[in-house]
């Protein structure tokens, strides 16, 4: 079976650094996936690693480590834009798990 | 370049009914993807559609059903709804099969069960 782990919610100040992890079981891997999604609206893709190793995009990066079966997504520079919910998804042999999202709350 | 697009936004249906869900995908994508979210939790996987078929399937029982037209666009049919199916279902598309890569997801259909 498939099985995605994240943190329910997290705090974070405006301009800090945020790290959300989630973890996997799955039986067969072809990579890893982390989505946005705002209240009401639809998930937006973030970042694809399909490696081990860390890919930055902006402001955004991912990491992930297959063998620990672990990743994570730092948020640096936090806006208040950036509250929402974060999604991490395993794509296994076939077909993609979505875990059920780390809602970020940022404040002022 | 017009994104994902899906139709009806809100729905509201009785218990026992059936009902249609249309997408359509971002230009120049082939494959729909259709997605189950209820509240609170993670989008669950439903089937995915390519050149017309069904390539793969999540863990949903046959009142769940699809088709994809010649123009790529997809309908999502439920049949003898329950009022556990209430949730926003998200269509997705993508380029080139079961490569899942980059899916854009469209706007959702929110579904209400009564």
């Amino acid at each position: 079976g498939q099985n995605i782990d994240q943190p329910t919610e997290m705090t974070a100040t405006e301009g800090a650094i945020v790290q959300i992890n989630c973890t996997y079981q799955t039986s067969g891997f072809n990579g890893l996936f982390w989505y946005q999604q705002h209240a009401g609206e639809a998930p937006t893709f973030l970042s694809y690693n399909v490696l081990d190793g860390l890919e930055e995009k902006g402001r955004f990066s991912s990491f992930l480590s297959r063998s620990k079966g672990y990743s994570y997504l730092l948020l640096k520079e936090l806006q208040m834009k950036d509250s929402a919910s974060y999604l991490c998804a395993v794509r296994g042999s076939y077909i993609p798990t979505f875990g059920r999202g780390t809602s970020l709350i940022v404040h002022p | 370049d017009a994104g994902v697009t899906q139709s009806p936004t809100h729905l509201i249906k009785t218990r026992g009914q059936q009902v249609t869900l249309r997408c359509s995908p971002k230009s120049g994508h082939d494959t729909v993807s259709w997605y189950q979210q209820a509240l609170g939790q993670g989008p669950q996987f439903i089937f995915q559609y390519y050149e017309e078929e069904e390539r793969q399937r999540g863990n949903f029982p046959d009142r769940f059903s699809g088709h994809q037209f010649p123009n790529y666009s997809s309908e999502l049919n439920v049949n003898a709804l329950l009022l556990g199916d209430s949730a926003l279902y998200l269509c997705a598309s993508s380029l080139g099969g079961d490569r899942m890569g980059e899916q854009y997801f469209g706007p959702g259909t929110r579904l209400t069960v009564t």
